[in-house]
């Protein structure tokens, strides 16, 4: 069974542009959820889709959206890129319905801004 | 404000021995307790999960303790092997929600 998928691997851009990374879950997963993973920060959950809606929303500003395909697929976008926002993304998928379920991470999109 | 704390940052074993990481939490509302593995370029691995409906939980070498009414639980790895040297995170959620909430991380080292 494949795992979660992430592309591109690596990614550099400059501030001010924007970005998009992708993610493909396990196969039958419904939800994905994203994170975002700085040294100075560690691992913090920026949101969740689950059957092409967003369910939950950590705090992090506008520029910071995402959407779900009907095949569970998910995409992230960073508008307006700052230097800050330079952290390796994350992608998790699980089963999920409304309970806590397993998540598993992908290998991550590193993203760095300059 | 950090939901999860975690302690050591780092931590030196020599292989054979045990290693154990401590996590602390103040929500109640979390009722799901997983620990995770990462190698430097990789993304987490899962590695183990408990629910506070069980004081511990083993796999293999890796044994999970939990204490409900201290919000406390940690990993102990048994027999701890080179291989094994990674940093470990703790995590936790709240019931129906998916969002994560991690440790600062323990970077693990096992001297050969």
């Amino acid at each position: 069974k494949a795992g979660v998928t992430q592309t591109p691997r690596y990614l550099i851009k400059t501030r001010g542009q924007q970005v998009t990374l992708s993610c493909s879950p396990i196969s039958g997963h419904r939800s994905v959820s994203w994170y975002q993973q700085t040294p100075g920060q560690g691992l913090q959950f920026l949101f969740e889709y689950f059957s092409e809606t967003q369910r939950n929303k950590g705090n992090f500003p506008g520029r910071f959206s995402g959407r779900q395909f009907s095949n569970s697929r998910s995409e992230m976008n960073v508008s307006t890129l700052e230097l800050g926002d330079s952290a390796l993304y994350l992608c998790a998928s699980s089963l999920a319905g409304t309970a806590n379920t397993e998540a598993f991470f992908g290998q991550g999109t590193r993203l760095t801004v300059v | 404000q950090q939901q999860v704390k975690q302690s050591p940052q780092s931590l030196i074993v020599q292989k054979g021995g045990i290693s154990i990481i401590n996590c602390a939490y103040e929500n109640t509302a979390f009722d799901y307790f997983p620990w995770y593995q990462q190698f430097p370029g990789k993304g987490p691995a899962l590695l183990i999960a408990i629910r506070p409906d069980v004081s511990e939980k083993k796999e293999g070498r890796f044994t999970i303790s939990f204490n409900k009414s201290a919000k406390q639980f940690s990993l102990h790895i048994m027999d701890s092997q080179p291989g094994d040297s990674a940093t470990y995170f703790c995590a936790a959620s709240s019931a129906g929600a998916n969002n994560l909430f991690f440790g600062t991380g323990t970077r693990l080292t096992v001297i050969p």
